[in-house]
């Protein structure tokens, strides 16, 4: 079993849809949640960031984490064509030094 | 501000050759990693640093090199190009700390053995 397993998709949506994107892990000593986007051909950037359990909102993403179930979600509200990338799930246990566990991204296709 | 610059863009090697994948951050942050990416594997650790002087393998380390003579550049060495390591390199740094938060990533590199 891998630590992070994550829908690879592809996900197509119309514009305008609700979309939700989730990361299931087995490690219970994650505490720090990320979301990446992923552009083609383009490096990763930080798209959300969280700490322990609990939701966490920032304009038309919201994330959202469950240490219990070990599950994390990614919603897109509104979704928009420029909203199209891969999504990429990240976790640290937050040690110094720790490194980060990448699942390995779903790719969403928001259509006109 | 240029962030994480990763040399080159694309490369094509031929089995067997080995060759240098240049990585610099100008934010001084502790932390550098290497990662490549695969489809269906996502990133997966190469290599990664806490510091100059300081170096540590990761997941797939087998048949990459790396050293951390100064904060600012983390260089990876492919010793023997193999096909298995077609892929695609991404360099990234962040603050470490006791909170690892936020990774930055470079544009990445391209890379195909024949």
């Amino acid at each position: 079993q891998k630590e992070v397993e994550q829908d690879p998709g592809p996900l197509s949506v119309p514009e305008g849809a609700i979309v939700s994107l989730n990361c299931t892990y087995s490690n219970s000593a994650f505490q720090y949640f990320m979301w990446y986007r992923q552009y083609s051909r383009k490096g990763p950037e930080l798209l959300m960031y969280t700490y322990s359990s609990g939701n966490k909102e920032d304009g038309r993403f919201t994330a959202q984490v469950d240490k219990s179930s070990k599950y994390i979600s990614l919603f897109i509200r509104d979704s928009q064509p420029s909203d199209s990338a891969t999504y990429l799930c990240a976790m640290s246990a937050g040690n110094y030094g720790q490194n980060f566990v990448f699942g390995p991204g779903t790719r969403l296709s928001v259509l006109p | 501000n240029a962030g994480v610059t990763q040399t080159p863009k694309f490369q094509v090697l031929k089995t067997g050759q080995s060759m240098t994948l240049q990585c610099a951050q100008d934010m001084n942050h502790e932390y550098m990693s290497w990662y490549r990416q695969d489809p269906g594997m996502g990133l997966r650790l190469i290599h990664y640093s806490v510091g100059a002087g300081i170096t540590d393998q990761g997941e797939v380390p087998n048949g990459y090199n790396v050293s951390r003579s100064t904060t600012e550049d983390f260089p990876l060495r492919l010793l023997s190009a193999a096909p298995s390591q077609t892929s695609v390199y991404f360099c990234a740094s962040s603050y470490g700390g006791i909170v690892n938060t936020e990774a930055f990533f470079g544009q990445g590199t391209r890379l195909t053995v024949v």
